[in-house]
C-alpha cells in the first residue's frame, strides 16, 4: 500500500518569506504529482514530477524530486495571500494509476 | 483540453432516498475513472475506480451495494449513492484519464448533504 506523509500539516506564513512544504512516500513510484484545493472547490494541478532531480517552476512556486530519498518539496518564494490554500502532494501505482494523498498542508498567508 | 464535468455541484436528499451523480469527460475519452470522496479538513479517499464496459472495482470498506457504479460510455460515468443517510454527506469528486495517459484530470466536485 502507498502511503504518503505531508508536513506540516498547517502552515502560517508571513507575507515576503520563504517557506517549504515536504512530502515522504513509501514505496517506488513513477510520479509524484502536487495539487491546490481551495476551499469549497476541488483539485487544481499544479506539478506533475516524473524523474530523479526533476525541478518545475511556476510562479512562487517550485517543485522537485528526489526518487532515491522517496521525498519531494514544495517551496513557496515570497508568500502572498493568493498562495492560502490547501496544497495536496500524490503519487500513483505503476500498476492500476491510482493515486494515494497525503493529508495536505494548509496555508494561510498573514500581512 | 482534459475538462471533466460533474452535475450537480451540489444536492440536498432527504435520509433514505437515493442521489446520482454524474461525471462527463468533455473533450476526451476516459478509459477511466475514479471516484474520491473528502470530508471536512480531511484528504480525498478513492472509492472506486470504473473502467469502460467493466464493473467498478471498490477500495477496501467501501459499500458497493450503497455506491453503484457505472461507466456506460467512454465520457459518463455515475455515482449513485443509495438509501443515503447523514453519514454519507461529503464531497463528491471525479476524475478520469485516458489509455494513453498517466495524468487524472478531476471534476469540480458535487457537495452532497443528506438530512
Amino acid at each position: 500500500e502507498l502511503k504518503v506523509e505531508q508536513n506540516p500539516l498547517f502552515l502560517s506564513m508571513q507575507e515576503g518569506k520563504n517557506y517549504t512544504i515536504y512530502c515522504n512516500y513509501s514505496t517506488t513510484s513513477d510520479r509524484l504529482y502536487w495539487y491546490r484545493q481551495d476551499p469549497g472547490k476541488s483539485l487544481e494541478s499544479l506539478f506533475v514530477l516524473l524523474s530523479n532531480g526533476a525541478v518545475k517552476q511556476e510562479g512562487r512556486l517550485m517543485a522537485s524530486l528526489d526518487t532515491k530519498a522517496r521525498l519531494s518539496t514544495l517551496h513557496i518564494t515570497a508568500a502572498v495571500h493568493d498562495l492560502s490554500a490547501t496544497y495536496f502532494c500524490a503519487v500513483d501505482s505503476i500498476y492500476d494509476y491510482k493515486l494515494s494523498f497525503g493529508a495536505g498542508t494548509t496555508v494561510t498567508v498573514r500581512a | 483540453g482534459a475538462v471533466v464535468s460533474q452535475h450537480p455541484s451540489w444536492v440536498i436528499c432527504k435520509s433514505g432516498t437515493s442521489v446520482k451523480i454524474e461525471c462527463r469527460s468533455l473533450d476526451f475519452q476516459a478509459t477511466t475513472m475514479f471516484w474520491y470522496r473528502q470530508f471536512p479538513k480531511q484528504s480525498l479517499m478513492l472509492m472506486a475506480t470504473s473502467n469502460e464496459g467493466s464493473k467498478a472495482t471498490y477500495e477496501q470498506g467501501v459499500e458497493k451495494d450503497k455506491f453503484l457504479i457505472n461507466h456506460a460510455s467512454l465520457t459518463l460515468s455515475t455515482l449513485t449513492v443509495t438509501s443515503a443517510h447523514p453519514e454519507d454527506s461529503s464531497f463528491y469528486i471525479c476524475s478520469a484519464r485516458t489509455s494513453s495517459t498517466y495524468e487524472q484530470y478531476f471534476g469540480p466536485g458535487t457537495r452532497l448533504t443528506v438530512t
